[in-house]
């Protein structure tokens, strides 16, 4: 049980363009969902807190408007690199913590995104 | 102060060996505390949550927590080579409890045939 899916899991693309992500937790609801990105050799950094039904909370220094995420179901949130530059190119995981139970974050598999 | 510190080491042991890895965390209201690990290239898997004090055993692995010293450790017996890997100190809670995990720097673990 408790598991992460994400898709795609590897993403090449064009600067300048817009990149969807998603994340999907697919043997539980998940009120709660949490993005990450990390750099290589570096630790996790999270950049969000996207909550069902409300908008996402940013940690400090997280552009909004180009990370755009949308947390439309119980189990689905997505993240959007808006016109994405080479330096957005990094590993994105999402996380997800169900409604009931512990609090317990179960991570997807991430993504990596290159932005050429 | 970091809220979560570890020794990013890299940690290395032979094979068989026990391997352990240390956490302290700043937040004394901390209620959750997480080992992840993570191979290079891929996302964390959990391995053991914690929240009382003591021990907790799941095969290899056991999780140790002490909230006085706020300190949570995990050991690692007869350790394999496909233990080698980053392992993640996560502490949840405390304060501030918005399901935000506070994470370690993460120690290196390399486990020599």
């Amino acid at each position: 049980g408790a598991v992460v899916s994400q898709h795609p899991s590897r993403v090449i693309c064009k600067s300048g363009t817009s990149v969807k992500i998603e994340c999907r937790s697919l043997d539980f609801q998940a009120t709660t969902m949490f993005w990450y990105r990390q750099f290589p050799k570096q630790s996790l950094m999270l950049m969000a807190t996207s909550n069902e039904g409300s908008k996402a909370t940013y940690e400090q220094g997280v552009e909004k408007d180009k990370f755009l995420i949308n947390h439309a179901s119980l189990t689905l949130s997505t993240l959007t690199v808006t016109s994405a530059h080479p330096e957005d190119s990094s590993f994105y995981i999402c996380s997800a913590i169900s409604s009931v139970g512990t609090d317990t974050q179960y991570f997807g598999p991430g993504t990596r995104l290159t932005v050429l | 102060q970091k809220e979560v510190e570890q020794n990013s080491g890299p940690l290395s042991v032979p094979e068989g060996a026990i391997a352990s890895l240390n956490c302290t965390y700043s937040d004394r209201g901390s209620q959750s505390f997480f080992w992840y690990r993570q191979y290079s290239g891929k996302s964390p898997e959990l391995i053991m949550s914690i929240y009382s004090n003591g021990d907790k055993e799941d095969g290899r692995f056991t999780a140790q927590l002490n909230k006085a010293s706020q300190y949570v450790s995990l050991l690692i017996r007869d350790s394999q080579p496909s233990d080698s890997a980053t392992y993640l100190c996560a502490v949840n809670g405390g304060s501030s409890n918005t399901g935000k995990l506070i994470f370690g720097q993460g120690t290196t673990l390399q486990v020599k045939p």
